[in-house]
């Protein structure tokens, strides 16, 4: 069966300082990643989707970036925190002719 | 321009009774896809329902159906006989695609959400 890990699940992190959250999906190959930010009380926002390695599409200009090193491993980094950026982000993946989207657990990150 | 909208930010429901939640989406594809999805407290984001653009019947899992009025736009989530655990926020998302020449890869696109409060 197919399971999807993120890490860490809190972070606090002063401003400025950078940032790296890892997923990673088991149990498939070449899924279609996503990451999300959902800011406090509010809804998903998608972030930046990858449908191959090395191959990152953004969706909002900001300071946030992506990346894709293996099939089945997409971070999501920053160099330097804005208080701007403090919400709740999750990794997701979908299965290509599958139309389901599964979720990570998510991560609380807090900026300081 | 807003894709997928959620008017309702919170709504109550009495235990055992049933709630509709609405949506409402926009868009110019003619093959597309809606979901609802649930989120307690916990944050973990839970598949409840899917429904096609093409499929004729309303999609329906256990206690949860969908509501699917293309002519309208809409793709309400009815869930009957509500329990206390249904207590969580419930998000409508549309997937849009195909994205580039890869077909069957989507994105998906959510609204803002609707909190549901089941009462005792």
């Amino acid at each position: 069966s197919q399971t999807i890990h993120q890490w860490p699940a809190t972070l606090v992190q002063p401003v400025g300082s950078p940032l790296s959250l890892e997923c990673t999906v088991e149990g498939t190959s070449n899924p279609n990643l996503y990451w999300y930010r959902q800011a406090a009380g509010r809804g998903l926002q998608l972030l930046f989707y990858s449908i191959g390695i090395d191959q990152i599409s953004s969706e909002v200009p900001q300071n946030l970036s992506a990346s894709r090193p293996q099939d089945r491993q997409f971070i999501l980094s920053s160099k330097k925190l804005l208080l701007s950026d403090s919400g709740f982000y999750l990794c997701a993946w979908s299965r290509t002719g599958n139309e389901k989207l599964f979720f990570g657990s998510g991560t609380q990150l807090s900026v300081l | 321009a807003q894709k997928i909208t959620q008017t309702q930010p919170g709504m109550f429901v009495q235990e055992k009774e049933a709630v509709t939640l609405d949506c409402t989406y926009d868009t110019s594809d003619q093959s597309y896809g809606l979901f609802w999805y649930k989120q307690p407290s916990s944050g973990e984001m839970i598949f409840l329902i899917y429904q096609g653009s093409y499929d004729e019947q309303n999609a329906t899992e256990g206690r949860y159906s969908l509501n699917f009025q293309k002519a309208r736009k809409s793709a309400n989530l009815v869930i009957s006989a509500s329990q206390l655990g249904d207590s969580a926020m419930y998000f409508c998302a549309m997937r849009e695609g195909p994205l580039g020449t890869t077909s069957g890869t989507y994105k998906y696109i959510f609204g803002t959400g609707t909190r549901l409060k089941v009462l005792a």
